[in-house]
Formats: structure tokens, sequence, C-alpha cells
């Protein structure tokens, strides 16, 4: 079935370690996206791919990273975890295709660092 | 910088009564207009586009370039239609989209 899957849902985790939120759309999309959102606010676009070996970052800066390896596979890397970056992570793809620019999340990811 | 304000962040009505969730862009060209909903516990979806002119679950939204507003409606409010709503403009090659901070909905039996 296609879909966009995140994992894990729910991360606790001590301040520097090194953390991977995984990412991976079954929907044939190539565009694929990373927003981080806060309780209650607005979605901020942290990092975006077009496709394979492109990413960008987004209109808030982040210290995390992503890599675009394969079509499918979207992952985003913290090399040291702060309390600063306890936040909901969403994972987003969409097709590139007309005018539409409808795009398709996954269930999230909520991190906390302690 | 393309912007999106919903005011409110919280709009509690009655069961049956009209509800209007507004939304104001600011985008001088041919914008993207949608509104994503997101239940509990549910991930977020899309609901409707501006481009379509289509009615979803009762819901109707216009696109008004004069007020750059994109008000999201509903007649008759349902218990089911509680959720956070939100409002988003994109533009043709863009690379994301531009989320509003949300509305939550409440609706009251």
């Amino acid at each position: 079935e296609a879909d966009i899957y995140q994992t894990p849902r729910y991360l606790v985790i001590g301040t520097g370690k090194k953390i991977t939120l995984e990412c991976s759309q079954t929907m044939g999309h190539d565009k694929m996206y990373w927003y981080q959102q806060d309780p209650g606010m607005e979605l901020h676009l942290i990092h975006y791919s077009y496709g394979v070996n492109s990413t960008e970052k987004g209109d808030l800066s982040s210290e995390s990273t992503v890599s675009r390896i394969r079509t499918e596979h979207f992952p985003l890397t913290l090399e040291s975890a702060r309390p600063s970056h306890t936040s909901q992570y969403l994972c987003a793809s969409s097709r590139t295709s007309g005018s539409y620019n409808e795009q398709f999340f996954g269930p999230g990811t909520r991190l906390t660092v302690l | 910088a393309q912007r999106v304000t919903q005011p409110e962040k919280l709009l509690s009505v009655f069961k049956g009564a009209p509800v209007e969730l507004k939304c104001n862009y600011s985008y001088s060209g041919s914008p993207e207009l949608f509104w994503y909903v997101q239940y509990s516990r549910q991930r977020l979806q899309l609901l409707l586009r501006h481009i379509s002119r289509e009615s979803i679950k009762g819901f109707t939204a216009d696109l008004n370039k004069g007020e750059t507003s994109f008000h999201l409606k509903k007649p008759f409010a349902q218990e089911e239609d509680s959720a956070m709503y939100y409002c988003a403009s994109g533009d043709m090659g863009r690379r994301a989209l531009t989320f509003g901070s949300g509305t939550r909905l409440q609706v009251q039996p």
C-alpha cells in the first residue's frame, strides 16, 4: 500500500547523542520534505529534496542534516542532540506534476531530548 | 517570502452552527491554496485545494484575491469536525508549502 512511514514514532534521548529519524515512502514521489512543528504552532520547513542526491535547507535553520541516496528514503540526522531539538518532526512527499503541490505527510516523530 | 496567517488559535462552536476558519496569505502572484486537517491521533491530511473548487465533508473555501483570503466554511458543524486545521500556500515550482499556525476547531454537542 502506498504510504509514508516514519520511525521511531516517539524518541526520548539524552543530550549529546547522535540520532537518525527515518522516513520512507512508497508513493513513487520524487520530492520529499522535513518539517519541524512545536505544539500548537505552524510547520516550519527544515529540509527538502527534489530527488536523489538533491538536498536543500529550508526556511528554518536547523542543525540537522539529511541525505537522499534512494528515491524512497530521506533520513534526518542530528549529530549531537540538545534539549532545543525537542519537537515533532514531520516527513512529507509530493509528486512533480502540473500545478499541484499537494503534499502527503507521515505520522511524525516526537523527539524529546533530556 | 510567503506568509500565511490564521488569526484564531481556537474556535469553539456548537453542533449545527456555521463555521468559518479564517486564512489570509501574502503572495502577489498566483498562489496555490490548501486546507489541511489533523484529527486527534491522526496524521496531517489534505482537506481541500482551491484549484479543485470542491466541497469535502461539507467544507468549502473560496479564494478571494482582492482580500488575499482563503477562509474555510461549513454551514452546519458536526462533532466529528473537531480537529486542527492548517491553511497552506504554495506556487508552481516553489520547493514547499508555507503553513499557517493552525486553528483548533472544537464542536460542542
